[in-house]
């Protein structure tokens, strides 16, 4: 059970989109639509973004939206902005009832 | 709303074992149908999960930390517990309690607790 792969920082300007991505394997994210996305501020609780691949939770902002193809799944964020600075991690159900967080990316606004 | 509170020693000694408590208020662990997990962030690394535990006492590990985790439930009390034995630096992390949805994902998480693994 590895980590899923994310790439370690993406960087935008205020407004810009920016997607983040997220591979695994076909045991994992391309087996099964249960990846979730998380926003964690240093110091802070993680925060749930997605979930169900492209599902959001009551309360978060439309900005952030969730796709997947084959064993990637990706995080989009349109219109950026400097509270969306913050470190990302996906997240996927790997089966028997066990999960396998990504390994993290940093987000820099501009 | 539900909210989520870790606690335990900050420090452990070396081959000695972790133990830490998440205390859930503003609701019962027992009212719906929702896992409850331990995840850990080593300093600089990412999240790792270790584990959850459902209300029965049901629990699924880590493969790769399977040997020495044990979670249990204490529902009188809403808390939930992790005992990780044997304990080396490796297990130096920030540990977060959180709240596992049926739709497998984490949406309440505790503010994390850092435990410290030194002589």
């Amino acid at each position: 059970q590895s980590a899923l792969t994310q790439p370690a920082s993406v960087s935008g300007s205020p407004g810009q989109s920016i997607t983040i991505s997220c591979t695994g394997t076909s045991s994992d994210v391309g087996s099964y639509n249960l990846v979730s996305w998380y926003q964690h501020h240093p110091g802070k609780a993680p925060k749930l973004m997605i979930y169900e691949v492209n599902k959001r939770p009551s309360g978060v902002s439309n900005r952030f939206s969730g796709s997947k193809s084959g064993n990637t799944a990706s995080l989009t964020i349109s219109g950026l902005q400097a509270e969306d600075e913050a470190d990302y991690y996906c997240c996927s159900y790997a089966g028997s009832s066990t999960y396998v967080f990504g390994t993290g990316t940093k987000v820099t606004v501009l | 709303q539900v909210q989520l509170q870790e606690s335990g020693p900050g420090l452990v000694k070396p081959s000695q074992t972790l133990s830490l408590t998440c205390t859930v208020s503003g609701g019962s662990m027992s009212s719906g149908p929702y896992y409850w997990s331990w995840i850990r962030q080593p300093a600089g690394k990412g999240l790792e999960w270790i584990g959850r535990i459902y209300t029965s006492g049901s629990t699924k590990y880590n493969p790769s930390l399977k040997s020495r985790v044990t979670i249990s439930v204490d529902t009188s009390k809403n808390q939930f517990s992790l005992r990780l034995s044997s304990v080396t630096a490796a297990d130096t992390a920030v540990y977060y309690c959180a709240r596992l949805q049926m739709a497998d994902a984490f949406d309440i998480w505790g503010q994390g607790t850092k435990v410290t693994v030194s002589s």
